[in-house]
């Protein structure tokens, strides 16, 4: 089975602050990956697939890269809406593979 | 706006019974395959089960596998997770989500969880 590994696992920011998140998997997965916002008490968005592709009206401050096991998520300038936790998602044509977190909070 | 409204969590015993229900509203349900994501206390996100947009294919995590059955009806906009032979690590928030466009295994609308807690 495939592993993801995000890091770090805790990070403290500032509004205003560029932020950079990373997901590595376990073996090559190209580019199928996802990453995900998810606020206290709700479900997650959905922000990027394809490892770098915008899902239709998340902002442009969030951009993905990467391939086949090194990604990144990087939110250009943080925003209070943006103090959550974010995930990485591996998903195939037959599985879904969650990492485990990231948590985004104020310094 | 596309909305998923989960229902059924509650309190129940190991080796009982519980229906999770997930209403669908605003986009053809019919369309979607949808699935359960659940989320145990203070942990991420793990992939349960999931259910083609006709309801003739199923797919399942090797720990539930067994246990748990997911269908779905589409006259009625509602997908289903019966879970029997419940254990304390099945506790946790149990998601419905929609697949974006074709795809099983990538999500793109949420809802907002039920509760699943087992003790005795």
């Amino acid at each position: 089975d495939i592993q993801m590994t995000q890091s770090p696992s805790t990070l403290s920011a500032s509004v205003g602050d560029r932020v950079t998140i990373t997901c590595r998997a376990s073996q090559n997965i190209n580019n199928w990956l996802a990453w995900y916002r998810q606020k206290p008490g709700k479900g997650p968005e959905l922000l990027i697939y394809r490892a770098s592709t915008l899902e239709t009206g998340v902002p442009l401050r969030f951009s993905g890269s990467g391939s086949g096991t090194e990604f990144t998520l990087t939110i250009s300038s943080l925003q209070p809406d943006d103090f959550a936790t974010y995930y990485c998602q591996y998903y195939s044509t037959s599985e879904a593979t969650f990492g485990g977190g990231t948590k985004v909070d104020i310094k | 706006e596309m909305q998923l409204l989960e229902s059924g969590g509650g309190l129940g015993q190991p080796g009982g019974s519980l229906r999770l229900s997930c209403a669908a509203s605003a986009f053809s349900f019919s369309r979607y395959a949808m699935s359960w994501v659940r989320q145990a206390p203070g942990t991420g996100l793990k992939w349960i089960s999931s259910i083609s947009d006709a309801g003739d294919k199923t797919y399942y995590a090797e720990s539930v596998q067994g246990r748990f059955t997911i269908s779905r009806d589409n006259s009625k906009n509602i997908l289903y997770l019966q879970m029997n032979g419940l254990r304390d690590d099945d506790t946790a928030v149990y998601f419905c989500a929609k697949g974006r466009l074709r795809s099983v295994f990538l999500y793109s609308v949420w809802g907002q969880g039920t509760t699943v807690a087992v003790s005795s």
